[in-house]
């Protein structure tokens, strides 16, 4: 069965500091891994998603992501926080087994402190 | 062009009550998705509906729970006498075609809150 694990319910980073969101996953066969944020009052938003390919993933508003399928994990990252980046960030899985649905982590809450 | 509209955003019911959950998808898509926040829990998918066609209802409650999406109009999620372990927030999603489903062509609505009291 798919699951996801965001190990963090809460992560904390200064402006202008790395963060990284952690997600791991359990899957049957290859994994298709999805990014969302979730801003205050707004609905998800997609972000980013490895299909196949470079295991290093671009997304919007300069996150990225690395998938190690020996880890079995897909974490979010970026070089420099904002703080508009603060938000809730889901990770998701979808396997390509033909169900075609999203199975999605607990969400980490995500602040940028100035 | 208006994204996914979900009304009420919020809504408070008594234990008992029924709570109607509306969802008008973007512009020229025809595909819906339901997903339900559950606190301290991830979305979970709900229900997946065509025009006037539920396709997929797997992750829907057997009973109190019903959703449709009609020929015209918003998509509705429906849920009879309400309980207190109903409170979530509800998210609608839309995307163009079942090609797009999972592969980050959705778009989401901001979500219904809902109460029960």
């Amino acid at each position: 069965a798919q699951s996801v694990a965001q190990p963090e319910d809460q992560v904390n980073v200064a402006e202008g500091n790395p963060l990284t969101v952690k997600c791991t996953y359990s899957v049957s066969g290859n994994p298709y891994l999805f990014w969302y944020v979730q801003y205050p009052n707004r609905g998800l938003q997609f972000l980013l998603k490895y299909i196949t390919g470079d295991n290093l993933v671009k997304g919007s508003y300069g996150f990225e992501a690395e998938f190690n399928k020996s880890q079995t994990s897909f974490h979010l990252k970026k070089p420099t926080a904002l703080v508009s980046d603060s938000a809730l960030y889901f990770c998701a899985v979808r396997d390509q087994t033909g169900a075609n649905n999203l199975f999605f982590g607990t969400g980490t809450r995500l602040t940028v402190i100035p | 062009n208006a994204g996914v509209m979900q009304n009420p955003r919020h809504l408070v019911r008594r234990r008992g009550q029924e709570a109607r959950l509306r969802c008008s998808p973007m512009k020229g898509h025809s595909h819906v998705y339901w997903y339900r926040q559950l606190p301290e829990e991830g979305l979970k998918f709900m229900v997946y509906l065509q025009k006037e066609n539920i396709i997929d209802e797997s992750g829907m409650p057997k009973e109190r729970f019903s959703a449709e999406f009609p020929k015209e109009g918003p998509s509705i999620l429906r849920i009879q006498q309400v309980v207190r372990g109903d409170s979530a927030a509800y998210f609608c999603a839309s995307s163009q075609s079942r090609i797009n489903r999972g592969l980050g062509g959705y778009t989401f609505g901001s979500g219904t809150r809902l109460t029960v009291v």
